[in-house]
């Protein structure tokens, strides 16, 4: 089972749609919990940080449920900006701290 | 605040040659710097973790003979591929760290080895 999954999609919705994506993670002891957008052929850039109360950041809503080790986001009123690839990545502080990535879930907003 | 940097952006080199890739921090002192690789259509894959004046930490499957990395100072860390084959062809970015909690990304170098 891989450390962090995510559906690769293609997730294509017309503007304005809402859209959510889910991501699981298997180790129990993971400290905290991030949404990465990536754009092709650039590094990830940070889109937010994921706390256990639910966090809202304008059109953004990101969700974790400790308990099923699962992560959400959110996405209102797609708009054609939004296209990129979402990763969900996983802060685990087990000795020497690291970041596992999933795999993204790729998004296309269309006109 | 939070910017690294990576160079070069690309690279373009002859099969068993050496590349070096710097990475750095421009404002911030990274106590730790992060070396990952990502191949078309996959996610990012951590390579080694690497702290100041130590020894980095290599993740399994990633030989540390090919892949040396040295991280002299707070604001720069360097990866250089040894022998390079066109299977080492990758997109590899750098981040850097001043906490345990946050990493910020280099804008990444893209290696194409002929």
């Amino acid at each position: 089972r891989k450390e962090v999954e995510q559906d690769p999609g293609p997730f294509n919705v017309p503007e304005g749609a809402t859209v959510a994506f889910n991501c699981t993670y298997s180790n129990s002891a993971s400290q905290s919990f991030f949404w990465y957008r990536q754009d092709c052929r650039k590094e990830p850039k940070l889109l937010m940080s994921v706390y256990s109360s639910g966090n809202e950041d304008g059109r953004f809503t990101a969700q974790l449920n400790r308990a099923s080790q699962y992560i959400s986001l959110l996405i209102r009123d797609s708009k054609l900006s939004d296209s990129a690839t979402y990763l969900c990545v996983v802060n685990e502080i087990s000795g020497t701290y690291k970041y596992i990535f999933g795999t993204g879930t790729r998004l296309k907003v269309l006109a | 605040g939070a910017v690294v940097s990576q160079h070069p952006s690309r690279v373009i080199c002859k099969s068993g040659t050496s590349v070096k890739i710097e990475c750095r921090s421009l404002d911030f002192q990274a106590t730790t710097m992060f070396w990952y690789r990502q191949f078309p259509k996959q996610s990012l894959m951590l390579m080694a973790t690497s702290n100041e004046g130590s020894k980095a930490t290599y993740e399994q499957g990633v030989e540390k003979d090919k892949f040396l990395i040295n991280h002299a100072s707070l604001t720069l860390s360097t990866l250089t591929v040894t022998s390079a084959h066109p299977e080492d062809s990758s997109f590899y970015i750098c981040s850097a760290s001043s906490s345990r909690e946050t990493q910020y990304f280099g804008p990444g170098t893209r290696l194409l080895v002929l």
